[in-house]
């Protein structure tokens, strides 16, 4: 069976700093990846996808950006955060391009400080 | 633009109560439309719909989609207290891709 894991589960960071969180899925190959992210008060916002090794496609510009080094790791990263980058961030996978379902990770709890 | 209505934002109902949470949608390029129950926690996915008119049942839920009229609904049979969560609707636009568009959801607080 399929497994997708999230690390860390929670985060402080201070504002400026930088970020790196690990997406890892387990039991499938070549998935669709996803990352998004879910503030305080506002709903689930698609912020990358992936199709494949090295394909990132942007959704919302901002100062975040994702690689995926390997077939079923994802990385969401940022060079300095902002307070407005807090949020709950939740990395997906798919499988296929017929069967649009979409499973959640456990999510990663960010707090910019 | 993509958007994704859900109503009401939030509902609360005792136990044994049955509910109706509705998902109205206008994107492009619509493939299907997933519900997810999410809570404290993330969301864990519920049903997939693709096709108009036909129900997909699980226990106690079940959903249904127009895509004429651009609505699903979920229904909560029988409520538990352990169904209080948010619920949340999400289409699938932009082709095989599989992005998702997600609404702002429904809180179901269920009271004993």
């Amino acid at each position: 069976s399929q497994t997708i894991h999230q690390w860390p589960a929670t985060l402080v960071q201070p504002v400026g700093s930088p970020l790196s969180l690990e997406c890892t899925v387990e039991g499938t190959s070549n998935p669709n990846l996803y990352w998004y992210r879910q503030a305080a008060g506002r709903g689930l916002q698609l912020l990358f996808y992936s199709v494949g090794i090295g394909q990132i496609s942007s959704e919302v510009p901002q100062n975040l950006s994702a690689s995926r080094p390997q077939d079923r790791q994802f990385i969401l990263s940022s060079k300095k955060l902002l307070l407005s980058d807090s949020g709950f961030y939740l990395c997906a996978w798919m499988f296929g391009t017929t069967n649009y379902e979409q499973y959640f990770g456990p999510g990663t709890r960010l707090t910019v400080t | 633009e993509d958007k994704v209505v859900q109503s009401p934002l939030s509902l609360v109902v005792h136990e044994g109560d049955t509910v109706t949470l509705n998902c109205s949608y206008e994107v492009t390029n619509f493939r299907s439309l997933l519900w997810y129950k999410q809570e404290k926690k993330a969301p864990t996915f519920l049903f997939m719909l693709t096709s108009s008119g036909i129900e997909k049942k699980s226990g106690r839920l079940s959903s249904i989609l127009d895509k004429k009229e651009l609505f699903s609904i979920l229904n909560i049979t029988a409520t538990q207290t352990g169904d209080s969560a948010v619920y949340l609707c999400a289409p699938n636009y932009g082709g095989s891709q599989g992005n998702l568009i997600f609404g702002k959801g429904t809180k179901l607080s269920v009271k004993p």
